[in-house]
């Protein structure tokens, strides 16, 4: 099925360790977005991608990073995770072309002990 | 510049009644305007989208109306139903633009 999916759907792991969230998509969609969604917070992006190869920061990047070695992927990793981290994350891909939104994933909720 | 303020929070609606979101911008180059409805547990989905050259848009039971010299929009769901419970975000962007900025969300709650 075309669309934008996300792994895992629910990840806890420990402070200090490396964890990597993937986004994959099947619309070969340039545009590529990493946000985070907190109550009272909305949706912030951390990171984002106009191509592969291309990635650029956002409003919150500090302690994430990310690649883009192919269109269809997307992952963000946090390095060594912190508490301030719990939260859930979203990816969204767009077409440059089209007057179109962005199209979200399901998110992954992830739980920083 | 880039800030999407968005009010209520929180709303309460009686089922068949009105609900109203608000959210103000100030970054006037934004020519784009979507509202995403996100259930729990799912990615936001794309509701209803304006731009700034009609000052209302309409798509069933969703209104968008617009007001470009207040820098101002809002969404209106007529005859509200228990099913349209979840949380809204309004968002700004520079069509074709890379990013979005996104309100805080309004949790909405309809009883029946």
């Amino acid at each position: 099925d075309a669309g934008i999916t996300q792994s895992p759907r629910y990840k806890i792991t420990e402070t200090g360790r490396q964890v990597t969230l993937m986004c994959h998509q099947t619309w070969s969609h340039s545009y590529m977005f990493w946000y985070r969604q907190d109550l009272g917070h909305g949706l912030r992006l951390i990171y984002y991608s106009a191509a592969a190869d291309i990635t650029d920061k956002g409003e919150v990047p500090d302690g994430y990073v990310v690649s883009r070695s192919k269109t269809e992927n997307f992952p963000l990793t946090l390095e060594s995770a912190t508490r301030s981290q719990t939260s859930v994350y979203f990816c969204a891909s767009r077409d440059p072309f089209a007057e179109q939104p962005q199209h979200f994933g399901d998110g992954t909720r992830l739980s920083i002990l | 510049q880039q800030q999407v303020k968005q009010s209520p929070q929180s709303l309460i609606v009686q089922k068949g009644g009105i609900s109203i979101i608000n959210c103000a911008y100030e970054n006037t180059a934004f020519d784009y305007f979507p509202w995403y409805q996100q259930f729990p547990g799912k990615g936001p989905a794309l509701l209803i989208a304006i731009r700034p050259d009609v000052s209302e848009k309409k798509e069933g039971r969703f209104t968008i109306s617009f007001n470009k010299s207040a820098k101002q929009f809002s969404l209106h769901i007529m005859d509200s139903q228990p099913g349209d419970s979840a949380t809204y975000f309004c968002a700004a962007s520079i069509i074709y633009g890379q990013n979005f900025v996104f309100g805080p969300g309004t949790r909405l709650s309809v009883l029946p």
